[in-house]
């Protein structure tokens, strides 16, 4: 079965700055998709960004990136020149690629960001 | 076009009592996902549908949840009866059907059982 791993309960940093949060994930299949998504105090889930397993060029959306080593199976975010509206929960998620009954999403356990202004 | 839209946002209800959570996924959508969020188990899939037939509802706790898609446009999640170890937060997600599109959340109802 996969799972996902986020080992940082907890990440600080400064406005202005720049920020990584880790993911690790483990799974034996070779097509699949990483998500992250942001849960503000509001708890909408909301769409950060999103990678394909088979692309090999890292995903990025505007001051969000990711670095994505597949052999590794790590999937950090990186938040660059952080505002304020970025402090939220950040989820990691897997999906499956092959459809059918393996299409729900498996989150990790999350990281919760602060912005310190 | 509208987003993922869930009803009511807010439910405080008694113990024993019925529940009914609601939603309407993103038009031309054909998988709606049905998530429940607590502290102690963090976001788990309970059931989801493709094409309006439930494809795996191996998360729904016990008999007292049962979650229906009579048409493409809506689905409930019910509890009958609710307990306090109910309370949680329930999100509706729906996406295309082809496998690794995303998922797109609703806002979320936040139950508390009391």
């Amino acid at each position: 079965a996969q799972t996902v791993t986020q080992s940082q309960p907890e990440m600080s940093v400064q406005e202005a700055e720049t920020v990584t949060l880790s993911c690790t994930y483990d799974t034996s299949e070779s097509d699949y998709y990483l998500f992250w998504y942001k849960q503000p105090p509001s708890r909408q889930m909301i769409l950060v960004i999103r990678q394909e397993a088979y692309k090999q060029q890292n995903a990025t959306e505007n001051r969000f990136s990711v670095n994505f080593q597949k052999a590794a199976k790590s999937f950090s975010l990186k938040i660059s020149d952080s505002q304020l509206g970025d402090a939220a929960m950040y989820f990691c998620a897997y999906r499956s690629g092959r459809g059918g009954a393996t299409n729900k999403l498996i989150f990790g356990t999350g990281t919760l960001l602060a912005v310190q202004p | 076009d509208a987003g993922v839209i869930q009803s009511p946002r807010h439910e405080v209800t008694e113990m024993g009592q019925e529940v009914t959570l609601r939603c309407k996924p993103i038009s031309g959508h054909n998988s709606l996902f049905w998530y429940r969020q607590t502290m102690m188990r963090g976001l788990e899939l309970l059931i989801y549908f493709n094409n309006n037939v439930p494809i795996d509802d191996s998360g729904m706790p016990e008999d007292r949840f049962s979650a229906k898609m009579p048409n493409a446009s809506f689905s409930t999640l019910k509890i009958q009866p609710s307990e306090p170890r109910d309370s949680a937060v329930y999100f509706c997600a729906s996406s295309l059907m082809t496998g690794g599109e995303t998922q797109y959340f609703g806002p979320g109802t936040r139950l508390l059982v009391l």
